[in-house]
């Protein structure tokens, strides 16, 4: 079975660029996370979907980000423009439900410059 | 708000010991637990999954145990391999809005 897949696996941008990452979940899962991870830090939280609605995104910069996940699938989490302090791991992951075992993916690691 | 804290930071031992890795939160409100691995420059690897109302939870050389009453659980890793090496993260679920808060981990070494 496919776990969950992200791309791109890098990113190196310039400060004020748009980026955009992809997440396909594991098949069936209808909750869907994106967490951001700083270095030497634990994720957090940005925004968590059940099916393609968004239930939490308290912790979505929503100046700078967005996310989108169409029909309940995969999704796409968004940065425009990109700031220095962008610069983390993006991770995804998805589980059955909102109470079951959440599986990430390998994440995307953006770099600002 | 829940707060997640790993004790040590860091851990070093030679190859074979057995070893505790702590993880305490401050919400005892929790739905289930969880324990990941994460090596460097990779994502994140379920390790147990441990519910509310369960005391403890075991996987081959893993054991997860949870106290909720008291905030805490513990990761006990029998005869330490140098392949265990990793960071290992717990994060707690809130019967409220379900969403995982995690500790920042501990960084283990496992020396030959």
């Amino acid at each position: 079975e496919a776990g969950v897949v992200q791309s791109p696996r890098y990113k190196i941008i310039e400060k004020k660029q748009p980026v955009a990452f992809w997440c396909n979940p594991i098949s069936g899962h209808n909750t869907l996370y994106w967490y951001l991870q700083n270095l030497g830090q634990g994720p957090e939280l940005l925004i968590r979907y059940e099916n393609e609605e968004a239930v939490d995104d308290s912790q979505l910069p929503k100046d700078r980000f967005s996310a989108e996940r169409l029909k309940g699938v995969d999704s796409t989490l968004k940065i425009q423009p990109a700031e220095l302090g962008d610069s983390a791991v993006y991770l995804c992951a998805s589980s059955l439900d909102r109470y079951t075992e959440a599986f990430f993916g390998q994440g995307t690691r953006l770099t600002v410059v | 708000k829940q707060e997640v804290t790993q004790i040590p930071a860091a851990l070093s031992v030679p190859e074979g010991e057995n070893l505790v890795l702590n993880c305490s939160f401050t919400d005892s409100a929790i739905y289930n637990l969880q324990w990941f691995r994460q090596d460097p420059g990779k994502g994140l690897t379920s390790l147990l999954l441990i519910q509310s109302s369960q005391r403890e939870q075991t996987s081959g050389r893993l054991n997860a145990s949870l106290d909720k009453s008291s905030g805490r659980s513990t990761l006990y890793i029998a005869a330490s391999q140098p392949g265990d090496s990793a960071t290992y993260l717990c994060a707690v679920r809130g019967n409220d809005f379900q969403k995982l808060v995690f500790g920042t981990g501990t960084r283990l070494l496992v020396s030959p």
